[in-house]
């Protein structure tokens, strides 16, 4: 069964500080992998997504992600965290099994908490 | 980015009423739309797929009745919770795909919440 998980409820760091959110995935075939963002009463933002080539995706706001085909995983960095980074981020894969259809996976969310 | 708008932000209604939600596509057209439900703290969960000028297919466990989907044009898709109940209490999103390729990205709209008395 396709999946994603993000093992951490929350992360918190503190600012300044390079933050990690972990992502990984369970997808038959080639993986197209999606981070969003959601702050508190909105919609999700895009970030960054990987579709295929270099394994080091950049996004929006300062964010990264690499992908790792042997470990399935897509984790989200930033060198230096803020204070506004604090939100809701999701990590999200394309249902391979939607067929024409963009479905997406989600992963049960990780908060983020970056402390002044 | 693209940019999908959701209208109302917020709606409080009366238990047996229905409320109607939009969802619009500003800058692009969208023949697929996605709406989902977001319960507090949790993820997304996917309600079902909006079609332009096809039927709506809904995801497992969801009452299609319930939860009527119309696709009216390329940038409309609305979904109207029927009879609500306090139990429908949450977080609507509803999303749009930038094109039909397998890769392009999804962008959401900003949400509604909708609480039932």
């Amino acid at each position: 069964a396709q999946s994603v998980a993000q093992p951490e409820d929350q992360v918190n760091v503190a600012e300044g500080n390079p933050l990690t959110v972990k992502c990984t995935y369970s997808v038959s075939g080639n993986p197209y992998l999606f981070w969003y963002v959601q702050y508190p009463n909105r919609g999700l933002q895009f970030l960054l997504k990987y579709i295929t080539g270099d394994n080091l995706v950049k996004g929006s706001y300062g964010f990264e992600a690499e992908f790792n085909k042997s470990q399935t995983s897509f984790h989200l960095k930033k060198p230096s965290a803020l204070v506004s980074d604090s939100a809701l981020y999701f990590c999200a894969v394309r249902d391979s099994s939607s067929g024409g259809y963009n479905k997406l996976i989600f992963g049960a969310g990780t908060r983020l908490a970056v402390h002044p | 980015g693209a940019v999908v708008s959701q209208h109302p932000s917020r709606v409080i209604c009366k238990s047996g009423t229905s409320v109607k939600i939009e969802c619009r596509s500003l800058d692009f057209q969208a023949t697929t739309m996605f709406w989902y439900r977001q319960f507090p703290k949790k993820s997304l969960m996917l309600m079902a797929t909006s079609n332009e000028g096809s039927k709506a297919t809904y995801e497992q466990g969801v009452e299609k009745d319930k939860f009527l989907i119309n696709h009216a044009s390329l940038t409309l898709s609305t979904l109207t919770v029927t009879s609500a109940h306090p139990e429908d209490s949450s977080f609507y999103i509803c999303s749009a795909p930038s094109g039909q390729g397998r890769t392009d990205t999804q962008y959401f709209g900003p949400g509604t919440r909708l609480t039932v008395l």
